[in-house]
This record gives C-alpha cells, sequence and structure tokens, in this order.
C-alpha cells in the first residue's frame, strides 16, 4: 500500500473548469513533487517542493499552479486547461535531496 | 541535463524464465531507483541503488556508479511481473529523470 494518497483516482473536466489534484503524505518526507505521464511516455517533472518552498518549477504552463499548504500535503490547482493536458499526475514525496522517491496511485486526467 | 538509457525496450519472456534489465546513465548521480508501473499507473518502488548490490525476493539490483549502469534481475519471472519498468535517476535539486522503460510481457 502506497502511503502517498493522491484525490481524485479520476477527474473529467472542461476547458472552462477550475479543478484542483491533491495529494498528502504522512512519512513525514520534506520533499514533494508533481509529475505528469503521457500515454506510453515515462514520467516528467512538474514541480518540486522542499521544506514547502517551491524549488524547481520546469517551465510548467500557468494554467497549473501548484500549492503546499503544509509539509503534508501538496495541491496542484487546475485552470483552462487544453485536452492534450490529459494524463496521468503523479505525486511523490522524498525525506530530502538524494534519498528514495516514494509516489502514490495518480490522477488519470481527462480534459474534455 | 543527464541522459538515461533502458534496454531492451521490449521483452517477452515465458513463465519461469530470468531476465537482465540495463540502466546506462550519462553523468554521475546521488540517487538511483528502479521502479514497476502496473497497468493502472501506480509506480511501485523496487530499488533505491545509487550504488551496490540488493536483493528482495525473485528480483535483485546492481548499479555500478564508476562505470554509470545499472542492472535489474527477475529471477523465475511469473506474469504478474508484467509491466513497464523504470530506471530513474537523480540530478540536482531532488529532479529525478526517468529512461524509456522497458516493457516486459511474461507469457504463461
Amino acid at each position: 500500500d502506497t502511503e502517498v494518497t493522491q484525490t481524485p483516482k479520476h477527474l473529467v473536466m472542461g476547458m472552462t473548469n477550475k479543478k484542483s489534484l491533491k495529494c498528502e503524505q504522512h512519512m513525514g518526507h520534506r520533499a514533494m513533487y508533481w509529475y505528469k505521464q503521457k500515454a506510453k511516455k515515462p514520467p516528467e517533472l512538474m514541480f518540486v517542493y522542499s521544506y514547502e518552498k517551491l524549488s524547481i518549477n520546469e517551465s510548467v504552463p500557468s494554467r497549473f499552479s501548484p500549492e503546499c499548504p503544509n509539509s503534508s500535503l501538496l495541491n496542484l490547482h487546475l485552470h483552462a486547461l487544453q485536452p492534450e493536458d490529459s494524463a496521468l499526475y503523479l505525486c511523490a514525496s522524498s525525506q530530502d535531496q538524494g534519498w528514495g522517491v516514494y509516489f502514490g496511485e495518480g490522477s488519470w486526467l481527462t480534459v474534455v | 541535463g543527464i541522459q538515461v538509457e533502458q534496454s531492451p525496450p521490449d521483452l517477452i519472456l515465458q513463465e519461469g524464465a530470468n531476465s537482465t534489465l540495463r540502466c546506462n546513465f550519462s553523468d554521475s548521480v546521488n540517487n538511483l531507483q528502479w521502479f514497476h508501473q502496473n497497468p493502472w499507473g501506480q509506480l511501485i518502488n523496487l530499488f533505491y541503488i545509487p550504488s551496490g548490490t540488493k536483493q528482495n525476493g525473485r528480483l535483485s539490483a546492481t548499479t555500478v556508479a564508476t562505470e554509470r549502469y545499472s542492472l535489474l534481475y527477475i529471477s523465475s519471472s511469473q506474469t504478474t511481473d508484467s509491466g513497464v519498468y523504470f530506471c530513474a535517476v537523480g540530478e540536482y535539486g531532488n529532479k529525478l529523470v526517468f529512461g524509456a522503460g522497458t516493457i516486459l510481457r511474461v507469457k504463461s
């Protein structure tokens, strides 16, 4: 069983909607991540939070807005998405830089 | 940035067979992990292995950091081993870079 919990597991949204993906970990990890995975491709890093501060933004469009309310929670706010943003969104956490990274089960997003 | 190459891209095995998956990387790393992605999308940690050798049941892994490669061994394969195997290496600032993966199919 994963110790990184993501909700919702499936989300269908229109291009004008605003929605959020949520992630929670209770392992006391200080780094949290969002990855995006398209079909038949490897996961690609979007954002890294380290000690609740945004440390890496991989040039992600502003229609994706991350938020880290505390060390256990990570949100990804979605607004005005495009159909090509449909993908599996994976949250992950690690104790710190250079330690093992643990992934949640992912949120399947479909933009219609 | 760092380059990660996995081979083979696809592999079909008969149940009970053994296999070796390879991961080459282009620079020194502070993290190397092997993952198994199941059909439902979940990435399951297999090994955290920036160097050395580890074993877990029928799986084992070896990383030779000085030569920039890692190997994942699967022995006595089972149909439940099917899926995609990813190697991922740690670059600067917690960034984990994934290889393209090896798609494994185990036939009964």
